[in-house]
């Protein structure tokens, strides 16, 4: 059974980096056609779309935050990450990572989520 | 970007009920319309994808119904296990997003 696990820092200084873990179990990242993506949600807000890898290694990016984000993938561990510059208040969220079973398909499995809070 | 506007924002209904949230979609997503479930404390759940089909393992008194840029998510016996805040979201196009939520409630 694919599970995923974030895990990162639970606070982070504004202005610095932001770098996030997703941990995939149950199933290879590698393997297609698989479609990996991190999603976050502000405390009471609604969901926001962050960034998608392929199987094959392209990337897509929200373009409200492309200029701050790298989404990349480890596939010897298993893993795909986020990385979020420059983060300000407006980036306090639980950071969900998610999987799509490809073209067609919507986020049918996802981590438990990790809260990270913008603070100095 | 395609904008996803869901109603109402907040329902509240009895337990037997027949609930409809519906959302709409500021240009035609060719039906690659999804509906989760988000408990709180919890990540969504999926429900429903391409706007109709039920995902393995969800109540058949969920089910999802629309085309173009219009989608209803209705439950037909409303039960208590069913409180929860529901999301719309488009995959047709990038960048994908969510509808606001439907925050639904027993009376």
């Amino acid at each position: 059974q694919l599970q995923l696990q974030e895990s990162g820092p639970g606070l982070v200084k504004p202005s610095e980096t932001l770098s996030l873990t997703c941990t995939v179990s149950g199933g290879s990242i590698s393997s297609g056609p698989d479609w990996w993506a991190w999603i976050r949600q502000s405390p009471g807000k609604g969901l926001e779309w962050i960034a998608t890898i392929y199987y094959t290694g392209n990337t897509f990016y929200n373009p409200s935050l492309k200029s701050r984000v790298i989404i990349s993938a480890d596939t010897s561990k298993n893993q795909f990450f986020l990385i979020l510059t420059s983060v300000t208040a407006a980036d306090t969220a639980v950071y969900y990572c998610a999987r799509r079973l490809g073209y067609g398909f919507a986020f049918s499995v996802w981590g438990q989520g990790t809260m990270v809070t913008v603070s100095s | 970007d395609t904008q996803m506007t869901q109603s109402p924002s907040t329902l509240s209904a009895s337990v037997g009920d027949r609930v409809t949230i519906t959302c709409r979609a500021s240009q035609n997503i060719n039906g690659w319309l999804a509906w989760y479930q988000q408990k709180p404390g919890n990540a969504p759940k999926l429900l429903i994808y391409k706007a109709s089909t039920l995902e393995s393992g969800v109540p058949s008194r969920f089910s999802g119904s629309g085309f173009g840029t219009e989608f209803t998510l209705t439950i037909s016996n409303l039960q208590p296990d069913d409180v929860a805040t529901f999301y719309c979201q488009q995959y047709d196009n990038y960048p994908l997003t969510f509808g606001g939520g439907t925050k639904v409630e027993i009376k």
